[in-house]
């Protein structure tokens, strides 16, 4: 099974600031990761698959990068909607394994 | 729009079985292959299980093989999971996903919780 480590466990960020967000695989995934947003009460919503790829309808403010075995998600303007939990996701081999997650709170 | 709605959730017994189903709408249902995703309460998602678009390929957490099986009625654009032998682990909301393939979850549904307790 590959082992995803999601890194900081939590970040305080302020509203117009940057967040960059890691996860990574206990072997390689290429490019076969998705990053997730949660918020409480709802279901996740994908943001990036591909490791770069933004889904319908995300805001260009995230952004995805890396391949192999270190992926990173960056906001790059936090806005007040954004604070939530991040979790990724590896495709690359059965099962699917999620990261612990990274929660992004405000400072 | 896609819509996805989970069903047959609630409170079991440890050793009972329950019956969830979701059902499907706006998308072509037997296109897709869907999957069963849980997360227990503070945690982070799980990946359950993966039913290919014809259903004739199916996908389990190792933790999970023999207790649960993944079935799908394409005629009625449902998606179920049957679970058997009900432990407290298994406590979590079940959220059902439209697979995009590879295997990223494109939608997701609100999810139906399962409570397995004494």
């Amino acid at each position: 099974e590959i082992v995803m480590t999601q890194s900081p466990a939590t970040l305080s960020v302020s509203p117009g600031e940057r967040a960059t967000l890691s996860c990574r695989a206990s072997q390689s995934v290429s490019s076969n990761l998705a990053w997730y947003q949660q918020k409480p009460g709802q279901a996740p919503r994908v943001l990036i698959y591909d490791a770069f790829t933004r889904a319908t309808g995300i805001p260009a403010r995230f952004s995805g990068s890396g391949s192999g075995t270190e992926f990173t998600l960056t906001i790059s303007s936090l806005q007040s909607e954004d604070f939530a939990v991040y979790y990724c996701q590896q495709y690359n081999n059965w099962p699917l394994t999620f990261g612990g997650g990274t929660k992004v709170g405000i400072k | 729009e896609v819509q996805l709605l989970e069903s047959g959730g609630g409170l079991v017994q440890p050793g009972g079985s329950l019956r969830l189903s979701c059902a499907a709408s706006g998308f072509t249902f037997n296109t897709f292959a869907m999957s069963w995703v849980r997360q227990a309460p503070g945690k982070g998602p799980e990946w359950v299980s993966t039913i290919s678009a014809s259903g004739g390929s199916t996908f389990y957490a190792d933790s999970l093989k023999g207790r649960f099986t993944i079935s799908r009625d394409n005629s009625k654009s449902t998606l179920y999971l049957q679970m058997n032998s009900l432990r407290a682990e298994d406590t979590a909301i079940y959220y059902c996903a439209q697979v995009t393939s590879p295997n990223w979850f494109d939608s997701w549904g609100q999810g139906t919780l399962v409570t397995v307790s004494s």
